[in-house]
């Protein structure tokens, strides 16, 4: 099985824009759709993007994902920025079996 | 509503049983998977495995396979991860998670967590 590979942390500004990495081992990232997870200290995980792009009802339109081919590794978005959106979030995909990233923790501040 | 709930956090010692729940509502408990995700205390996320309540197919991950086993009832609308002998690495939060399958796998709805303690 491949892995998916997040940066440990990133950091930004409220108002801000911010793109989270994850990016797959081996095989094509086009292969399997990924999926993000937003996971809020102390709860649990909720979906906030589905098949690569695609949003459940009731996430903001700040999130949005993508996928590049030519870098092997999908992203996610948030923008406008607001403090309610630090947290850690997981990219996942599958294969044989399902593949979680490491998680990366976002701090807005 | 759509919601699943899981059973309350457990205390116990290596080498005990463990099963613990994640029961399903607001929806056709038959027609979804069930996904069981591990989360270790400061750790991220790990799949363990999946079942089809609708004919009972399941699927683990290489990491879990003869560790755990994972079943569901569907006359009571309720999955189940079972530990046979517990240990202490085998404290972690238990999330259950209902899933689909189109063009890909997706979840939708998580329950709120099981947190299991292993400890002498």
């Amino acid at each position: 099985n491949y892995m998916l590979t997040q940066p440990h942390s990133v950091s930004e500004s409220p108002g801000k824009t911010v793109t989270i990495s994850c990016t797959r081992s081996s095989g094509s990232i086009a292969s399997n759709h990924i999926q993000w997870y937003q996971q809020r200290p102390g709860s649990a995980p909720i979906t906030v993007i589905y098949d690569d792009n695609q949003r459940p009802s009731g996430v903001p339109d700040r999130f949005s994902g993508s996928i590049d081919t030519s870098s092997n590794s999908a992203s996610l978005t948030i923008s406008g920025l607001k403090t309610e959106d630090e947290a850690d979030y997981y990219c996942q995909s599958y294969d044989i079996s399902w593949v979680f990233g490491g998680g990366t923790k976002l701090t807005v501040l | 509503e759509v919601q699943l709930v899981q059973s309350g956090a457990e205390v116990k010692k290596p080498g005990e049983s463990l099963k613990i729940s994640c029961r399903g509502s607001g929806y056709s408990f038959t027609n979804y998977w069930i996904a069981w995700v591990r989360q270790m205390p400061g750790k991220g996320l790990e799949w363990m495995g999946i079942i089809y309540p609708g004919d009972s197919d399941t699927r683990y991950s290489p990491s879990f396979q003869g560790q755990v086993t994972i079943s569901a009832d569907k006359a009571i609308t309720t999955a189940y991860v079972q530990w046979n002998n517990l240990e202490a690495p085998d404290t972690a939060m238990y999330y259950c998670a209902r899933a689909s399958y189109t063009s890909g796998w997706r979840i939708d709805i998580w329950g709120q967590g099981t947190m299991v303690t292993v400890s002498s």
